[in-house]
């Protein structure tokens, strides 16, 4: 079974760090790209990151750009989201999710299956 | 506000075939495939549609996803209890660079 698995998150202030990071088993890792989607409760999805399979190909939002860095450990089966400068608006529910191609890169159609379950990030003082 | 527009809320009864539509522009929709998801309560999003109307294997073939010039739609038809959910557009938008989505639709079944 194909299983995303984030941890990481909880209360940090204003202008501090965070490191979310998401195991993944059950599919070829390093086959496909991996993306980071944040949701704020009862809102829209943002697309924040995105990794290609051999981290060749990296992208984000302009709304983390220069804030935020993801990164990949193929050996470990793990993805990261190393997050710099939180603002409270970057409060949020972070999904780890699998791009549907194999050989993907960090651009593309968002075709992403499956997601994990999140992990709650909230920045506040 | 999202770059790809959906209506807040749609309803049914069961049995009914619903759609939903998704509206954007000449660099995202225009030029870019579709995907649909659905989040139930408490849960994480779900690839219910990609490349405009595939179905990844087992997404009853109930959900059906179409795409004219700059505007999308899926529709469920045989309208189940259980397909009471939101669902999401999302598309690559070439002028951004990156993925877009819409606001999201809660399908409210009678």
């Amino acid at each position: 079974e194909v299983q995303l698995v984030e941890s990481g998150g909880g209360l940090v202030q204003p202008g501090r760090s965070l490191r979310l990071s998401c195991a993944a088993s059950g599919f070829t890792f390093d086959d496909y790209a991996m993306h980071w989607v944040r949701q704020v409760p009862g809102k829209g999805l943002e697309w924040v990151s995105g990794i290609s399979w051999n981290s060749g190909s990296i992208g984000y939002a302009d709304s983390v750009k220069g804030r935020f860095t993801i990164s990949r450990d193929n050996a470990k089966n793990s993805l990261y989201l190393q997050m710099n400068s939180l603002r409270a608006e970057d409060t949020a529910l972070y999904y780890c999710a699998k791009d549907i191609w194999v050989g993907g890169g960090s651009h593309g159609s968002p075709s992403f299956d499956p997601w994990g379950q999140g992990t709650r990030v909230t920045v506040s003082s | 506000q999202s770059v790809l527009t959906q209506p807040p809320s749609a309803s049914g009864t069961p049995g009914q075939r619903v759609t939903i539509s998704c509206s954007g522009s000449s660099s995202n929709i225009g030029s870019n495939t579709v995907n649909w998801y659905q989040q139930l309560p408490g849960t994480a999003p779900k690839l219910l549609i990609y490349s405009d109307n595939q179905r990844p294997s087992g997404v009853p073939d109930r959900f059906s996803g179409s795409k004219s010039g700059t505007s999308a739609s899926l529709a469920i038809s045989g309208l189940h209890s259980e397909d009471e959910a939101d669902y999401f557009c999302a598309a690559w938008d070439d002028s951004l660079n990156g993925p877009v989505f819409g606001g999201g639709t809660k399908l409210t079944v009678l």
